[in-house]
């Protein structure tokens, strides 16, 4: 069983649409990241978070602590969000390396 | 400033022989880590150097190794290469006191 579980593993949606990415994790974490990774494998760092929320124009990335949970919403969807959001969790205890969930391949329709 | 680099961009190996990969990180980031991403598993952490040393390794067996060098850049070599170590092989720096990490475009390594 991943560590990191997310869901669901694939969405589609129409341009406009608000969307919502689950990630839920099982041991205590020093920090929460969420990943955009387009086709041709290139990976950009969305967020990093430990509490609360942050916003980065439509994308908007919450956690809470004590369910163990994080979500990624995007808002007023485009076409060119389209591609896979993969969350990954920085482990508290130990070895803090990052492990990540399997992704969710979003594909939005014009 | 100049992003995370990786070469080459892409490889073809036949099994048994070994590889290396080059990451140059962002310039002043002293942290390298290194990721396989393949369809079945996923991105799996492979190991992390800071200042030449490393201080984080993943689940993968001794054919991986990596090193840093003292401007910061690091290698990865894979020695006798397997049909399953064929991957996206990405590189990640991130500065001091962070935990950002800025990564690479990748390397393909097609293994035959």
């Amino acid at each position: 069983k991943n560590e990191v579980e997310q869901s669901p593993q694939n969405l589609t949606a129409q341009e406009g649409e608000f969307i919502t990415i689950n990630c839920s994790y099982s041991v205590g974490i020093s920090a929460l990241h969420w990943l955009q990774q387009h086709p041709g494998g290139g990976i950009v760092s969305l967020f990093m978070l430990s509490s609360g929320k942050k916003k980065h124009g439509r994308l908007i990335a919450t956690i809470n602590i004590q369910e163990k949970h994080s979500s990624l919403h995007i808002t007023a969807s485009h076409p060119r969000d389209s591609a896979v959001y993969i969350c990954a969790q920085r482990s508290y205890f130990g070895n803090e390396k990052l492990t990540f969930g399997t992704g969710t391949r979003l594909t939005i329709i014009p | 400033k100049a992003g995370v680099t990786q070469t080459p961009r892409y490889l073809i190996k036949t099994r048994g022989q070994q590889v290396t990969l080059s990451c140059s990180p962002i310039s002043g980031h002293r942290s390298v880590s290194w990721y396989q991403q393949t369809p079945g598993q996923g991105l799996q952490f492979l190991f992390e150097y800071f200042s030449e040393t490393q201080r984080n390794k993943g689940n993968f067996p001794g054919r991986f190794s990596g090193r840093q060098f003292s401007n910061s850049r690091s290698e990865m070599n894979v020695s006798t290469l397997e049909l399953g170590d064929s991957a996206l092989y990405l590189c990640a720096s991130s500065g001091r006191g962070e935990y950002e990490q800025y990564f690479g475009p990748g390397t393909r390594l097609t293994v035959t």
